[in-house]
């Protein structure tokens, strides 16, 4: 089946610096969503991207979909506390309405 | 604007036992999907419904598990004969009638964590 890998798979760094985390699929998706889990709590989507190439932002979020379309990345500037949880990429290939494949995660450590 | 509802939000079981785990979708929304999440992983769609139909089930055990979305009433995802392995949080998501074509996006509600003791 579809499988996203993403990586890295923890992150710790210290507050206000900048982290990247990527998504690469071995299939085309057309549709890569962002989505942020804290414990105990269901995904909260962050940035939705629909088209090859594009870029958006949200806040201090950046989020690319690759021009491939098997790939997007989302940048995270000038960390702060509340940045800490888990990150997740999920893709799919329509516009979303169906199932999405998901990434394993990248948990995330902000140190004050 | 409430969004998507799940309840209970924990649930324990013994083996053998049944789990009822019911969703309201966001107002507005017709589309509901479960998905599965064991600890250190990422999600895992099992079910697409909309009302009164299952649309895509490829991602359901074939056997004790089973999801409805009936004309009046939440989404219900109902575990039969629970064991050890189905423990695990189970997660909703909705998704509205209508979009701009191509611009569609899921909303999670919170989920059900399933203890199966």
């Amino acid at each position: 089946g579809q499988q996203l890998n993403q990586s890295p798979q923890s992150m710790f760094i210290q507050e206000g610096e900048d982290v990247s985390m990527n998504c690469t699929s071995s299939s085309i998706f057309n549709t890569w969503l962002w989505y942020k889990q804290d414990p105990g709590e269901g995904p909260v989507l962050l940035i939705a991207l629909y088209k090859a190439g594009e870029l958006t932002s949200n806040g201090r979020l950046t989020a690319q979909f690759g021009i491939t379309r098997k790939d997007s990345f989302l940048n995270i500037s000038a960390s702060i506390p509340s940045d800490v949880g888990i990150y997740f990429c999920a893709g799919s290939t329509q516009g979303g309405s169906e199932k999405l494949v998901f990434g394993k995660g990248t948990k995330l450590t902000v140190n004050p | 604007n409430a969004g998507v509802m799940q309840n209970p939000r924990h649930l324990v079981r013994r083996r053998g036992q049944e789990a009822r785990l019911r969703c309201s979708p966001m107002k507005g929304h017709s589309h509901v999907y479960w998905y599965r999440q064991l600890p250190e992983e990422g999600l895992k769609f099992m079910v697409y419904l909309q009302k009164e139909n299952i649309i895509d089930e490829s991602g359901m055990p074939k056997e004790r598990f089973s999801a409805e979305f009936p004309k009046e009433g939440p989404s219900i995802l109902r575990i039969q004969q629970v064991v050890r392995g189905d423990s695990a949080a189970y997660f909703c998501a909705s998704s509205p009638v209508w979009k701009p074509r191509g611009r569609d996006t899921q909303y999670f509600g919170p989920g059900t964590r399933l203890t199966v003791l």
